[in-house]
């Protein structure tokens, strides 16, 4: 069974839009993690969060927030989706004792 | 984190050993190399990491030169699921609260 699952995993949404992005962990990793990935390119990181009570900005957080509701769970949002916000969306999680980060399956997120 | 330099991609044929090279000029010494690999439309996961020693698993073995300038992914005989996009990153072992940075990778093609 899956670590990490994301859902939706697809979504098409208009310009404007306020859409949420869901996370869910189930071996109880203290970090999660949110990647934006543009079509032939790396991964960016867009927020991340060591514990409940700890969210970090990425390089690319303008236009996004998060939530992290629970240990095992990490939402984010676009308040106001625009076009360029079309990507393949990531959450990953890790333990704070080892460095290897487990990755959901991916949300394919369109705005039109 | 120290930078990485990968090929942009890589062609193996099917059930030969593969070399995924990354150079890293400017590795600290308390920096781990990691290597993680992306699947077509999946996440990334893990492949491994090491610091001084070779270190082998049962996906890859990670060889590192001497003066850790550089290191090497080797794939000891390519299927054609092994293609995907690899990742080589450095990680201090300090580094606490920062999370990982993913470049652009090799994207490796494996021919039946």
């Amino acid at each position: 069974d899956a670590d990490v699952t994301q859902t939706p995993r697809n979504r098409i949404t208009k310009t404007g839009k306020r859409i949420m992005l869901e996370c869910s962990q189930t071996k109880g990793h203290d970090r999660m993690y949110w990647y934006r990935q543009d079509p032939g390119l790396g991964l960016q990181l867009i927020y991340y969060s060591f514990d409940v009570k700890d969210i970090n900005k990425g390089e690319i957080s303008d236009g996004y927030s998060v939530s992290r509701q629970a240990q095992a769970k990490f939402s984010l949002s676009l308040e106001s989706a625009i076009p360029n916000q079309t990507a393949l969306y990531f959450c990953a999680a890790s333990g704070a004792s080892t460095d290897t980060q487990y990755f959901g399956p991916g949300t394919r997120l369109t705005v039109l | 984190d120290a930078k990485t330099t990968q090929p942009n991609s890589m062609e193996s044929n099917e059930e030969e050993p593969v070399h995924l090279p990354c150079n890293h000029s400017t590795i600290s010494g308390t920096d781990y190399i990691h290597w993680y690999r992306q699947l077509p439309s999946q996440g990334p996961e893990y492949v491994i990491h090491g610091l001084t020693s070779n270190v082998n698993n049962r996906m890859a073995s990670l060889a590192i030169a001497e003066d850790r300038k550089s290191s090497t992914l080797i794939l000891h005989r390519a299927t054609l699921r092994d293609a995907a996009v690899y990742y080589c990153i450095l990680r201090a072992w300090n580094s606490g609260n920062t999370p990982l940075v993913f470049g652009k990778g090799t994207r490796l093609s494996v021919i039946a």
